[in-house]
């Protein structure tokens, strides 16, 4: 069964600091990875994805996140936090359904708190 | 860029009301999705569709129905809405297997049961 645990509800860091939002998931095939952002009373927005090309994943806003299959892990990271990145972050897995296209598992979130 | 609209940003109903939740989308996209959103559970799956006139229940579809007579347009129905429905709920679409897995949403209905 496929399953996505984010190992942190809550993060907070200080403006210009590193971000790491940690997030282990479970598959049973070789699956698509991805990590959404939501900005407070909004949708999600797509920061990245993994579909089995490079491990390494540039996204937007200057985050990345490396695939690690034998630690079945999918940490997202970003070198230097800017305030605007204050939201929830969700690490969803995908696998390809019985029908014709992608369900999708997501994380319960973490919220990232940046500190002036 | 896709572009998924939702018909109410905020939505108030009493007990009992029927509750229509709409959701468009302008890029041909086969898959539809609607989610309800709570705190500390994430996003839980309760319908989706593959084609027009063509649904599938998710994790929790108790309590609600879905309509797709056509291909861009996905509704979402709480057939007697109850105050456990109190929710944000967002809708998705994506494109056919093949085309990229990613789903897209739409900025999400904050209903409130009363």
């Amino acid at each position: 069964a496929q399953s996505v645990t984010q190992l942190d509800s809550h993060v907070s860091v200080s403006e210009g600091t590193p971000v790491l939002l940690r997030c282990n998931y479970s598959s049973s095939y070789s699956p698509s990875l991805f990590w959404y952002v939501q900005h407070p009373n909004k949708g999600l927005q797509l920061l990245l994805k993994y579909t089995s090309a490079a491990t390494l994943v540039k996204g937007i806003n200057g985050f990345e996140a490396e695939f690690k299959k034998s630690e079945t892990s999918f940490h997202l990271t970003k070198p230097s936090a800017h305030m605007s990145d204050a939201a929830e972050y969700f690490c969803v897995v995908s696998e390809l359904g019985g029908w014709t296209g992608n369900q999708f598992y997501f994380g319960t979130g973490t919220s990232l708190t940046v500190i002036p | 860029d896709v572009k998924v609209t939702q018909s109410s940003r905020y939505l108030v109903k009493r007990t009992g009301e029927k509750v229509f939740l709409e959701c468009v989308q302008d890029m041909d996209h086969e898959n539809m999705f609607w989610y309800r959103q709570d705190p500390g559970l994430g996003l839980r799956l309760i319908y989706f569709s593959y084609d027009v006139k063509m649904k599938e229940k998710g994790d929790i579809p108790e309590g609600y129905s879905v309509s797709r007579e056509k291909k861009e347009r996905f509704s979402l129905i709480l057939e007697s809405a109850s105050t456990n429905q109190t929710s944000m709920y967002l809708c998705a679409s994506s494109r056919p297997p093949g085309q990229g897995p990613e789903q897209y949403f739409g900025p999400g209905t904050r209903l409130t049961v009363t």
